[in-house]
């Protein structure tokens, strides 16, 4: 199976702050990667697919590059409502895999 | 629109079954294959495997290979998840999540998530 290692687990931020999540992956898995926001009780919300194809009605604050084995989600300037944990998953091949996530708090 | 609406909270003894269904509305529902996803308490996203819709074809986790079945009733538009001699670490939150597309590997539809809790 591919492994996809998050970093960093936990990340304290300030609203408006300029935030980055890095996702790498055991092998290349082109650009088949996703990113998803998950607040608590929620079911996770797709935010970027394709590695940086943005979701439709996702803010553009938002947004994703990379490809092969590094990946990274940038939140240009941080929103109230963006205070949730984040999540890559890959789907280049099964097993698809997620990352073990990204708290992101407020500092 | 697209909503996937799941079945409810479930309690079960260690060694029993459960299946969860997923019912699908807003599209056509042999066009998109259906995920599961699990999560654990206070844990990650854990990708079970997935079902083509169209023809049924299946791709699970491999660690849950010969206790997990998924299953699709199209006249219904439905998914079905069943998970077999359940244990304590199968308690958790289980989602079904359709593709974004149709040959996408990308979830952009989730279902509510339906609490399955296994204990003694």
């Amino acid at each position: 199976d591919i492994q996809m290692t998050q970093s960093p687990s936990t990340l304290s931020a300030s609203v408006g702050d300029r935030v980055t999540i890095t996702c790498r992956a055991s092998q290349s898995i082109s650009s088949w990667l996703a990113w998803y926001q998950q607040k608590p009780g929620k079911a996770p919300k797709l935010l970027i697919y394709k590695a940086s194809s943005l979701e439709s009605g996702v803010p553009s604050r938002f947004s994703g590059s990379g490809s092969g084995t590094e990946f990274t989600l940038t939140i240009s300037s941080l929103q109230p409502d963006d205070f949730a944990t984040y999540y890559c998953q890959q789907y280049d091949s099964y097993s698809w895999t997620f990352g073990q996530g990204t708290k992101v708090e407020i500092k | 629109q697209v909503q996937l609406v799941q079945s409810g909270a479930e309690v079960k003894k260690p060694g029993a079954s459960v299946k969860v269904s997923c019912t699908a509305s807003g599209y056509i529902f042999n066009s998109h294959g259906i995920s599961w996803v699990r999560q654990a308490p206070g844990q990650g996203l854990e990708w079970m495997g997935r079902i083509s819709a169209y023809n049924g074809d299946t791709n699970y986790e491999q660690k849950l290979q010969g206790r997990v079945t998924m299953t699709t009733d199209t006249s219904t538009s439905t998914a079905y998840m069943e998970l077999r001699s359940l244990r304590s670490d199968d308690t958790a939150v289980y989602y079904c999540a359709r593709s974004l597309t149709r040959s996408s590997g990308s979830l952009g539809y989730w279902g509510q998530g339906t609490l399955v809790t296994v204990s003694s």
